[in-house]
């Protein structure tokens, strides 16, 4: 009963480089959600996918990239990183319909 | 646009006091409600939720009130103790939707 898993828990990335976040759900849900978290600003929706085959933008999307590679996986790509993606990031999933995310414990990204 | 508006920013509360967090939101669509909760260095985790059809629920020391002509919402914890102290989010969300939007977060702090 692992939940939702986030690898890797930290990472720092020069600018330029590039990196991906892995998310891995053991629950069976059909949505799975990326979010950042920065200092008094709570969490922002980066991308989402609400099922498998499928994925929308959130409120800041720029600067990211997502594969839903299957119902279990969601990744969340930086092809170019920024100092401005320095952040906390979060995976969430859930069944479906209205009802509350499982969330992963983080990964903490800097780039210097 | 879709916004939720919390406070406050931070809380200090002697043990045993209640403590109470609001929330406003401006879709008048939305119609679920999940409260989190925060610990240091870990994933959101929902304490709470709350349906438009429901004025208020309860969970032991912790309950939610829905105030849909006003448009918002509230957190009461009562007999407040020093491991509720944390980062509370609210947010809201609509059964069209697929996402779910966060409140900017409260840190409670539990004076023992």
């Amino acid at each position: 009963n692992a939940g939702v898993t986030q690898t890797p828990k930290f990472q720092v990335l020069k600018t330029g480089q590039s990196m991906t976040l892995q998310c891995a759900q053991d629950m069976n849900h059909n949505s799975m959600y990326w979010y950042r978290q920065d200092p008094g600003m709570g969490l922002r929706l980066i991308y989402y996918s609400a099922s498998e085959g499928t994925t929308d933008k959130g409120e800041v999307p720029n600067g990211y990239n997502v594969s839903r590679l299957n119902k279990r996986e969601f990744s969340l790509r930086l092809e170019s990183a920024a100092p401005s993606q320095t952040s906390v990031y979060f995976c969430a999933s859930r069944v479906t319909g209205m009802d509350g995310y499982t969330f992963g414990s983080g990964t903490r990204l800097t780039v210097v | 646009g879709e916004n939720v508006e919390q406070h406050p920013s931070t809380l200090s509360v002697q043990e045993g006091d209640s403590a109470v967090i609001k929330c406003t939101y401006s879709d008048s669509a939305s119609n679920y409600f999940p409260w989190y909760k925060q610990e240091l260095g870990k994933g959101p985790q929902l304490i709470i939720d709350i349906r438009s059809n429901v004025g208020e629920k309860k969970d032991q020391r912790i309950a939610v009130t829905l105030n849909k002509t006003a448009k918002h919402f509230s957190l009461h914890i009562t007999e407040t103790q020093p491991e509720d102290s944390a980062v509370y989010f609210c947010a809201e969300g609509e059964d069209s939707s697929y996402k779910l939007i966060f409140g900017s977060g409260t840190r409670l702090l539990v004076r023992p």
